[in-house]
């Protein structure tokens, strides 16, 4: 157990629902991530919030939808998703003011879009 | 931009062997962080080792060492005695001081022979 907690950790839906994925970390951190994960792919990078203000979002479609309400919940709001998103969605979080402090990630959420 | 290159993507080990996974990474910052990241088959992703790049000696935990060389942007991991546990996917990453961004290479899975 990390500290840093994912739901649901499974999530199928079709390419016309509405979904959620929540991330809550119990470390104190002030920033929070979310990756998306797909086989043979480097992790991708798609939002990073600092302080609750969005400071990253690598042209990431805006099917995908952050929410941060505060240091230690983060959202991912889907809708109209796409077979290809199918992945693993893994939240982090660290201590942003700290370069030597390391990430500590959820389990993440393997979702499947049909 | 910087990227991170690990060029196994897979290798395999007998159990008590060393191994030694390979990592490289193209940077213009002098001073950084690089992490190994391990994660087990539908578990968790966790922090195994971390190195600072200021720091010309080279980090070790247990069983687990690395060999820094700044001058050829080159990080591999070193695992020694290895263990039936040590079977995962392990990821090289690099964090910006500049940015608060990690970046990740493509992982090498790591099978341990019995």
């Amino acid at each position: 157990e990390t500290g840093v907690t994912q739901t649901p950790r499974h999530l199928v839906m079709g390419m016309t629902n509405k979904k959620s994925l929540k991330c809550e970390q119990h470390l104190g951190h002030n920033a929070m991530y979310w990756y998306k994960q797909s086989a043979k792919k480097p992790l991708e990078l798609m939002f990073v919030y600092n302080f609750k203000e969005q400071t990253e979002n690598n042209s990431v479609p805006s099917r995908f939808s952050p929410e941060c309400p505060n240091s230690s919940h983060l959202f991912l709001h889907l809708h109209t998703l796409q077979p290809e998103d199918s992945a693993l969605y893994l939240c982090a979080s660290s201590q942003a003011v700290s370069n030597q402090e390391t990430q500590y990630f959820g389990p993440g959420t393997r979702l499947l879009v049909l | 931009a910087q990227t991170v290159t690990q060029s196994q993507p897979e290798m395999s080990v007998q159990e008590a062997e060393t191994v030694t996974l390979s990592c490289t990474y193209d940077t213009s910052e002098s001073d950084y962080y690089l992490f190994w990241y391990k994660q087990p088959p539908s578990r968790q992703m966790i922090l195994v080792i971390r190195q600072e790049a200021y720091k010309q000696q080279n980090a070790t935990e247990n069983r687990f060492s690395v060999n820094f060389q700044k001058a050829a942007k080159s990080f591999s991991l070193k695992i020694s005695d290895s263990q039936l546990g040590d079977a995962a996917m392990y990821f090289c990453a690099y964090r910006s001081p500049s940015r608060d961004q990690f970046y990740f290479g493509t992982g090498t899975s790591l099978t341990v022979i019995p």
